[in-house]
């Protein structure tokens, strides 16, 4: 079965710090994926994605995640936080052929201290 | 500016009484999905459509209905057999390819009078 993990509830930062925030996946074939931030009482705000090529991939804001295939992982990172940074992330997978249906992970809380 | 209006903001619901989501977009997509959102939960599928008069259920639709009479409207009925339906509900759009990305409305927050 698909699925997507984020292994952290909560991940706190010092502002000007490097942040990363982690997902790994487990889908067979080669997997689209996806990351969204979410603001309190707001819908979700497409970052990046990742769908073939370079490992590394660059978004909105300054954020960027790298692609891992061995580690079935697509971690985010940014190299300097923001106190605005300080939101809900998503992680997401969708597969070729599945119409755009994305399986997302439960969230990460990303609290960026002044 | 092309984009997904969802309506209303907040939304109440008394015992026994069927509710409306309205999600409407102009971008022209295909697909149109639901989602519920309940604290440490992530998002949860409930339907989702890819063509108008079409459409399937997801992870948790028992106590919710939809249509999908128009390409641009994709309207979410509550109703009174959702037991526990206070949560935040969000409408999104993408085209069919899976390597575009989904793009959200702002959410319906549902509460129990």
């Amino acid at each position: 079965a698909q699925s997507v993990a984020q292994p952290e509830d909560q991940v706190n930062v010092a502002e000007g710090n490097p942040l990363t925030v982690k997902c790994t996946y487990s889908v067979s074939g080669n997997p689209y994926l996806f990351w969204y931030v979410q603001y309190p009482n707001r819908g979700l705000q497409f970052l990046l994605k990742y769908i073939t090529g370079d490992n590394l991939v660059k978004g909105s804001y300054g954020f960027e995640a790298e692609f891992n295939k061995s580690q079935t992982s697509f971690h985010l990172k940014k190299p300097s936080a923001l106190v605005s940074d300080s939101a809900l992330y998503f992680c997401a997978v969708s597969r070729i052929n599945q119409g755009g249906k994305l399986i997302f992970g439960q969230g990460t809380e990303l609290s960026v201290k002044p | 500016d092309g984009g997904i209006t969802q309506s209303p903001k907040y939304l109440f619901r008394k015992e026994g009484q069927n509710v409306t989501l309205s999600c409407e977009q102009n971008l022209n997509h295909d697909a149109m999905y639901w989602y519920r959102q309940d604290p440490g939960q992530g998002l949860r599928l409930i339907y989702y459509s890819q063509i108008v008069n079409d459409f399937q259920k997801g992870d948790i639709a028992e106590g919710y209905s939809v249509s999908r009479e128009k390409k641009e409207s994709f309207p979410l009925t509550v109703t009174s057999a959702q037991k526990n339906p206070t949560a935040f509900y969000l409408c999104a759009s993408s085209i069919l390819q899976g390597n575009q990305p989904q793009h959200f409305g702002d959410g319906t927050r549902l509460s129990i009078l």
